[in-house]
């Protein structure tokens, strides 16, 4: 079946701009994950949900990021304001259940530039 | 807050030879571990993953990794590479029972000469 799609798969923006990436979970999974990833590190947990409902924001950098996924299914991640420390690779992966042991699916990842 | 660390950011091997990556965590409760890889051009998917019994667990494409507590390691191993492995290996650990996010390594970027 399909995997975790995301969208746009890149975006360049100016800073100041607000800006929305898209993240389509493997159908039925429960949780969606958000990472960030910049140049040479690994992924950075952003945030996490199941179902609808936010789990964990620990990992949200500031109150410019916000993240939703009002059924349960398609998330969005935003950013408000961007600026230039913003530009990374950010990921999203489902799983099929809740629950750390998890395997998670990750997708192609959208890779922001911010000017 | 946990932390992993991956000791070579760099490998370059020869087909057919023997791999170890080196991770080590911080975090002294129960944790989950996992090996991520990425392949060039595809996205990261996960190689094995442990969280109890059995220390020495096998993944797929004949990836090994053996968990030891007392050294917080979670060392990954193959004894015959091939030219295909070429990719970016991450070691990852969550807090077993506790919040879901991973938190991942800088990555071991691998190179395999034909």
């Amino acid at each position: 079946g399909a995997g975790v799609s995301q969208s746009p798969r890149y975006k360049v923006t100016k800073r100041g701009q607000d800006v929305a990436l898209r993240c389509d979970p493997i159908s039925g999974h429960v949780s969606l994950y958000w990472y960030r990833q910049a140049l040479g590190q690994g992924p950075e947990f952003l945030t996490y949900f199941n179902y609808e409902a936010q789990q964990d924001k620990s990992g949200l950098p500031n109150d410019r990021f916000s993240a939703e996924r009002p059924e349960g299914s398609i998330s969005t991640l935003t950013i408000q304001r961007t600026e230039q420390r913003d530009s990374a690779m950010y990921r999203c992966a489902s799983s099929l259940e809740q629950g750390a042991f998890e395997t998670q699916y990750f997708g192609p990842g959208t890779r922001l530039l911010v000017l | 807050a946990q932390s992993v660390s991956q000791h070579n950011h760099h490998v370059i091997l020869s087909e057919a030879a023997s791999l170890e990556l080196g991770c080590n965590y911080s975090y002294g409760g129960t944790v989950n571990l996992f090996w991520y890889v990425q392949y060039p051009g595809q996205h990261l998917q996960l190689l094995l993953k442990y969280f109890s019994g059995d220390p020495l667990v096998k993944g797929i494409k004949g990836f090994e990794a053996e968990f030891i507590k007392s050294k917080f390691s979670f060392n990954l191993r193959k004894p015959s590479v091939q030219w295909s492995d070429t990719a970016e290996y991450f070691c990852a650990v969550n807090r077993g029972g506790g919040a879901d996010g991973l938190t991942f390594g800088k990555g071991t970027h691998l190179i395999i000469q034909p």
